[in-house]
């Protein structure tokens, strides 16, 4: 089956240093790619919707100039989490959309950040 | 996308059928059912989804009343590695975009001997 790679899975970092996770559809196409946060014992919650070649769309709430998103190609979208705080600490997750086949949706397996 | 009510909480003997209902009772008509699952501090897992049959693979199935406006999961023999968290979802699924999805609380399945 489809498969969507997150790297890192886990990353520390000093607060107010920037961090890069990145998201990768290993064997489909992805035009759309779905950033959530989840933080412990919490349902998973979205923040953008990444799509190839433009803008992501944010969802209310979420800092555009604080969570940076980047889709540039059809296999790889990047979230960069800018000027960390320890309240960014967070499990990570991205979605991919396969665009060949409609309706499938596959998940990463998550990057867990925290901010010290 | 259609609202969805899961209980929180579940428990299932491991070798008993696991049966997870969700309402839907908003849907649409080209809104599909989808099911999730996460294990603790991983990624959800795509289970199954349907639009109104009943459908069936090697991990569950999926049983949508007549009205579509429930659903249940049913796990054949659940194992203690089913234990997790199971979202039920409902999307459109839409050409061009808009295929988000938006998740509930989901219930906490745990299978004990």
């Amino acid at each position: 089956g489809a498969v969507v790679s997150q790297h890192p899975s886990w990353v520390i970092c000093k607060s107010g240093t920037s961090v890069k996770i990145e998201c990768r559809s290993l064997d489909f196409q992805a035009t759309t790619m779905f950033w959530y946060r989840q933080f412990p014992k919490q349902s998973l919650m979205l923040m953008a919707t990444s799509n190839e070649g433009s803008k992501a769309t944010y969802e209310q709430g979420v800092e555009k100039d604080k969570f940076l998103i980047n889709h540039a190609s059809l296999t790889l979208s990047t979230l960069t989490v800018t000027s960390a705080h320890p309240e960014d600490s967070s499990f990570y997750i991205c979605s991919a959309l396969d665009r060949a086949s409609v309706g499938e949706l596959f998940f990463g397996e998550g990057s867990r950040l925290t901010v010290l | 996308d259609a609202k969805t009510t899961q209980p929180p909480s579940m428990d299932c003997a491991e070798g008993r059928a696991a049966n997870l209902p969700c309402n839907h009772s908003t849907i649409s008509g080209n809104e599909y059912v989808y099911w999730y699952r996460q294990i603790h501090s991983q990624g959800p897992q795509y289970i199954i989804h349907g639009l109104k049959n009943n459908e069936t693979n090697e991990m569950a199935s999926l049983i949508i009343t007549e009205d579509r406006k429930s659903s249940t999961l049913i796990l054949p023999h659940a194992t203690l590695r089913d234990t997790a968290v199971y979202y039920c979802i409902v999307r459109a699924i839409l050409t061009g975009g808009g295929n988000k999805l938006t998740f509930g609380t989901g219930t906490q399945l745990k299978v004990e001997l």
